[in-house]
């Protein structure tokens, strides 16, 4: 199985900062890569697909990138909404998808 | 508005059995490969079981093959998880997702709020 693995576990920063959380897969997984957050008590939410896609609805201060192996996500200027856990998942060898361990982002 | 709104979750003893179910609207549910993703209390994500469109191929993680059972009734727009010989293990929360696709990825697209099942004596 494919091992995804987030860094860092988790982060503090400040609204209006620049943030940029990773995933590095096992092996190739080419854009196979999906982000998603999830709020405390709330279901988890997909904010990109395919590695740099947007989700509809999803505001444009998200941004992803990458293949291969190494991917980011970037948030170019927090909003308080924005503090909530980050998940990435591969789906290009599956079953079973993947999650990472999950990026918590914390106000600092 | 697509909406996914699972129920019967609760608390089973080890070795128990419980059913969960997904209903599903805003969208046709008879297209759309469905999974299950579970979340340990604390814990992160774990995928759990695929069903393609039509029921005819299934997939499991390795933890739950030949426990858990899922299904699903196009007519009813319903998916279900059959879960058998429950463990402490198995204590989370349930969620039914649709599995999205384009040309160069899978990806569950939308997710259900989440049913609760505490296995414990």
């Amino acid at each position: 199985d494919i091992q995804m693995t987030q860094s860092p576990s988790s982060l503090s920063a400040s609204v209006g900062d620049r943030v940029t959380i990773t995933c590095r897969a096992s092996q190739s997984i080419y854009n196979y890569l999906n982000w998603y957050q999830q709020k405390p008590g709330k279901a988890p939410k997909l904010l990109i697909y395919a590695a740099s896609s947007l989700q509809s609805g999803v505001p444009s201060r998200f941004s992803g990138s990458g293949s291969g192996t190494d991917f980011t996500l970037t948030i170019s200027s927090l909003h308080p909404e924005d503090f909530a856990t980050y998940y990435c998942q591969q789906s290009y060898s599956g079953p079973p998808d993947t999650f990472g361990q999950g990026t918590k982002l914390e106000i600092k | 508005e697509v909406q996914l709104v699972e129920s019967g979750g609760g608390l089973v003893q080890p070795g128990g059995s419980l059913r969960v179910s997904c209903a599903a609207s805003g969208f046709t549910f008879s297209t759309y490969w469905m999974s299950w993703v579970r979340q340990a209390p604390g814990k992160g994500l774990e995928w759990v079981a695929n069903i393609k469109e039509d029921g005819s191929e299934k997939y499991y993680v390795d933890s739950v093959k030949g426990r858990f059972t899922i299904s699903r009734d196009n007519a009813k727009n319903s998916l279900y998880l059959q879960m058998d010989g429950l463990r402490a293990e198995d204590t989370g929360i349930y969620y039914c997702a649709s599995r999205g696709w384009t040309s160069s990825s899978f990806y569950f697209d939308y997710w259900g709020q989440g049913t609760l099942v505490t296995v414990s004596s």
